[in-house]
Order: structure tokens, then C-alpha cells, then sequence
């Protein structure tokens, strides 16, 4: 059974720290893996998607890599923000289809003014 | 997520009591998921849908059903709420190559 681990589970930073966010998994068969943000009482909202083929995506202050034979997947914040103090959360979506999707259960980031 | 609505937002409902749960989808979507999400358990699939009529179980079915009688439309009913399934609900659609898209979610209270 796919096993998705995120350390730490809370990280507080001062602003304008670039920080890392980890994401392990214990069975490298990936399709894709997706990192998500969830602010508080709110849905998830999809940041990047990572395909297998693929070693890393960026979305302006966003880099994501994955590294399969590791089984880790790291989301970089440059230049972090108050704005991106969330939850994150990272989706593990196997070879064998999105019914058997693994979430990881979060990193709580708080950026300090 | 514009192109995905639940409803309703908020319910407080009795124990025994059924319960449906509505997420509608305006991206024509084939797959369309239902999750609950709770401390320490994270995100749990409930039942996922791959076409109309087309549904299954996911790991967290029991108590639940779902239906999807067209394409835009998918709902959880809860047969007889219990207070364990006091949660949030989140609906999904998902695409391989934009991945998942999530609903706000339903707070569901069951007393």
C-alpha cells in the first residue's frame, strides 16, 4: 500500500524566506503527483501536476520536482509571502488510476510579516 | 473551482436522518470523485464515478451511496447519517493532464 509522508507537518517562516516542502512515498509506480494548497475552511486548489515523464514544473514563485527512484517530491516557495501561508498537500496518483489516489496529510505553513 | 459547485455549503441534520449531497460539474468531465476530510485521516475516497451510471466504491463507502444519472451531476446520499460522518465533503472531477480540480466542499454536522 502507497504510504505519503509530509514532513514537517507545520513550518512557520519569516517573510521573504524561500523555503522547501517535502513529500516522500514508499512506491515509486507513479503516474503523476500533484501539490495542492488548502486555506482554511476551503476547498483544494491544484498548484502544479508533475507528470512521471516529467522531473519538475514551475508556476512563477513554484517549483515542484519529483524524483520517482527516491520516491520524493519536493514544492519550492521563493520569496515566500502571509499570502502563502496554507496547508499543502501533496497527491501521489498511481500507475493504476485516480480511484487509488494517496494524499499526504499536509504541511501547515505560516510566513510571519 | 468555477466549473465545480457543491451544495448545499453547510448542513446540520439528525442522526437517522437521509442526506444528499449535490456536485455539478460544468466542464463535461468523465471522472468525478467524492472525499471527506477529516483530522488526522486527511482526504478518504468515498465512491468515484468513470461515466454516467458508471460508479464504485472507494475506501470509505459504507453508509453511502451515489448516483450519476447524467454527466454534470453527481450525488452522495448518506442512507441513515450517523454522527461518524460528521465531516467535509469535497467533490472532484480530474483530467490526466490537469490532474484534479476540487469543489469548496459541504460541512456536514450530524447530531
Amino acid at each position: 500500500k502507497q504510504e505519503v509522508t509530509q514532513i514537517p507537518a507545520a513550518l512557520s517562516v519569516p517573510e521573504g524566506e524561500n523555503l522547501v516542502l517535502n513529500c516522500s512515498f514508499t512506491d515509486s509506480a507513479i503516474y503523476n503527483l500533484q501539490w495542492f494548497r488548502q486555506d482554511p475552511g476551503k476547498g483544494l486548489t491544484s498548484l502544479l501536476l508533475i507528470q512521471s515523464s516529467q522531473r519538475e514544473q514551475t508556476s512563477g514563485r513554484l517549483n515542484a520536482s519529483l524524483d520517482k527512484s527516491s520516491g520524493r517530491s519536493t514544492l519550492y516557495i521563493a520569496a515566500s509571502q502571509p499570502g502563502d501561508s496554507a496547508t499543502y498537500l501533496c497527491a501521489v496518483i498511481p500507475s493504476g488510476g485516480y480511484q487509488k489516489v494517496t494524499f499526504g496529510t499536509g504541511t501547515k505553513l505560516q510566513v510571519i510579516p | 473551482d468555477a466549473g465545480i459547485t457543491q451544495s448545499p455549503r453547510h448542513k446540520v441534520t439528525e442522526t437517522g436522518t437521509p442526506v444528499t449531497l449535490r456536485c455539478h460539474q460544468t466542464e463535461n468531465h468523465r471522472y468525478m470523485y467524492w472525499y471527506r476530510q477529516d483530522p488526522g485521516h486527511g482526504l478518504r475516497l468515498i465512491h468515484y464515478s468513470y461515466g454516467v451510471k458508471d460508479t464504485d466504491k472507494g475506501e470509505v463507502s459504507d453508509g453511502y451511496s451515489v448516483s450519476r444519472s447524467k454527466t454534470e451531476d453527481f450525488l452522495l446520499t448518506l442512507e441513515s447519517a450517523t454522527s461518524s460522518q460528521t465531516s467535509v465533503y469535497f467533490c472532484a472531477t480530474q483530467t490526466g493532464g490537469y490532474g484534479y480540480t476540487f469543489g469548496s466542499g459541504t460541512r456536514l454536522t450530524v447530531v
